[in-house]
């Protein structure tokens, strides 16, 4: 198993462009997530979603969207890209069915520069 | 307001020493605690999860403690090895619904093991 996978690991981007952070799982994982991890913060949700085409907002959901169309898909969509918005991203997947403790899985991130 | 702490922000040791990283909490009402390991440029993976019956749980080198009366818990690393560099975040879990729980993510300990 591949585990948790995003697209693309770097990425700069010029004020008010768009752009799709991808991210899919191989689990069979029925909740999905992403955060955002800002230098000396802690990990902030930004947006979940328990099963495919159900989506909500986290903490800071301000300038994203996202979409879960199949269970293994959970892209990330930022509109109009702002500064604030620099960050790594990561994108989590955890199994709800068989434990009430299951962890997270997470992918390796995407570092996304927005100038 | 629900918040975890840690400290110290960043450790260095030698190669085969021990050290012991703190995680408190003001979560309310607690679920469980979990420790996760983030290597740089990776995602965190869990090493390992306290619930609130638990005092004391070891994964190899790793054992982390808990005191749900202070809420606070621990993480000791036996041995140190220069893989162990890397960052440790403490997550608390809290809420009453499965599947739903919220987590709050401290801000990590940078550790960094040095021959």
């Amino acid at each position: 198993n591949a585990g948790v996978t995003q697209t693309p690991k770097f990425r700069i981007l010029k004020i008010g462009q768009s752009m799709t952070l991808q991210c899919t799982q191989d689990m069979n994982h029925n909740y999905m997530y992403w955060y955002r991890q800002d230098p000396g913060m802690g990990l902030k949700l930004i947006y979940y979603s328990v099963g495919a085409g159900i989506t909500d907002k986290g903490e800071v959901p301000n300038g994203y969207n996202v979409s879960r169309s199949t269970t293994e898909d959970f892209p990330l969509r930022l509109e109009l890209a702002a500064p604030s918005q620099t960050s790594v991203y990561f994108c989590a997947s955890r199994d709800t069915g068989s434990s009430y403790n299951s962890p997270l899985h997470f992918g390796n991130g995407t570092r996304l520069t927005v100038t | 307001k629900n918040q975890v702490e840690q400290s110290p922000q960043s450790l260095i040791i030698l190669e085969g020493k021990n050290c012991t990283l703190q995680c408190n909490y003001t979560v309310s009402p607690f679920s469980n605690l979990r420790w996760y390991k983030q290597d740089t440029g990776r995602g965190p993976v869990s090493l390992t999860i306290m619930t609130f019956s638990e005092n004391t749980k070891s994964n190899g080198r790793y054992t982390a403690t808990l005191d749900a009366d202070t809420k606070q818990s621990s993480l000791h690393i036996t041995a140190s090895q220069l893989s162990d560099s890397a960052s440790y975040i403490c997550v608390v879990s809290f809420g009453l619904n499965f599947g739903n729980e919220k987590l709050t993510f401290g801000t990590g300990t940078r550790l960094t093991i040095i021959p």
